[in-house]
């Protein structure tokens, strides 16, 4: 299997920035996602990283270093929205899912 | 408009019998997956199928069983052989099996086994 690490909680302020990261051990790598999902709801692909380097996507932005088998989620200018889990997935014959991390957004 | 259904949201089973998760898509995607969510938990693969007619196991098949007898349709069963079936249950695809860096989902079922 896949040892896809991320932290299980983050709080952080509305407006403010928040960074999720995510690690991994694996082999075979293709590239990395990242998913939201909302509390009962099912999950929604936010971005996919397969080369090295920050990819920026509005106020979500991902990076990815293989060699270092680590990627981070940039959420920039946090919204109440923006409360929900973020799973990191790493691809290689099929994904493989962490955890997830939930993040809660305070006013 | 396109994508996944599944129904219904909320199912109720008695311990011991089976049951039968449906999944339908209209976006003419090749591969199709199940997975199984529990609390505090990432998603788990339970199995998935890249072409009409194919599938293969995923990570937790034991206790499930599916069908891929039409391009729209990937139907789990549930059986009384899976020990703990109390889960979330969430159906994607992706265009073809190449295609696994965006998978879109649907709106899940959650499945309580009393």
């Amino acid at each position: 299997g896949q040892n896809i690490d991320q932290p299980t909680e983050m709080t952080a302020t509305e407006g403010a920035i928040v960074q999720i990261n995510c690690t991994y051990q694996t082999s075979g790598f293709n590239g990395l996602s990242w998913y939201q999902q909302h509390a009962g709801e099912a999950p929604t692909f936010l971005s996919y990283n397969v080369l090295d380097g920050l990819e920026e996507k509005g106020r979500f932005s991902s990076f990815l270093s293989r060699s270092k088998g680590y990627s981070y989620l940039l959420l920039k200018e946090l919204q109440m929205k923006d409360s929900a889990s973020y799973l990191c997935a790493v691809t290689i014959e099929k994904l493989s899912f962490g955890a997830g991390t939930t993040v809660t957004v305070r006013a | 408009d396109g994508g996944i259904t599944q129904s219904p949201k909320y199912l109720f089973r008695k311990e011991g019998q089976n049951v039968t998760l449906s999944c339908e898509q209209n976006l003419n995607h090749d591969a199709m997956y199940w997975y199984r969510q529990d609390p505090g938990q990432g998603l788990r693969l339970i199995y998935y199928s890249q072409i009409v007619n194919d599938f293969q196991k995923g990570d937790i098949a034991e206790g499930y069983s599916v069908s891929r007898e039409k391009k729209e349709s990937f139907p789990l069963t549930v059986t009384s052989a899976q020990k703990n079936p109390t889960a979330f249950y969430l159906c994607a695809s992706t265009p073809s099996g190449a295609s696994y860096n965006e998978q879109f989902f649907g709106p899940g079922t959650r499945l309580t086994v009393l």
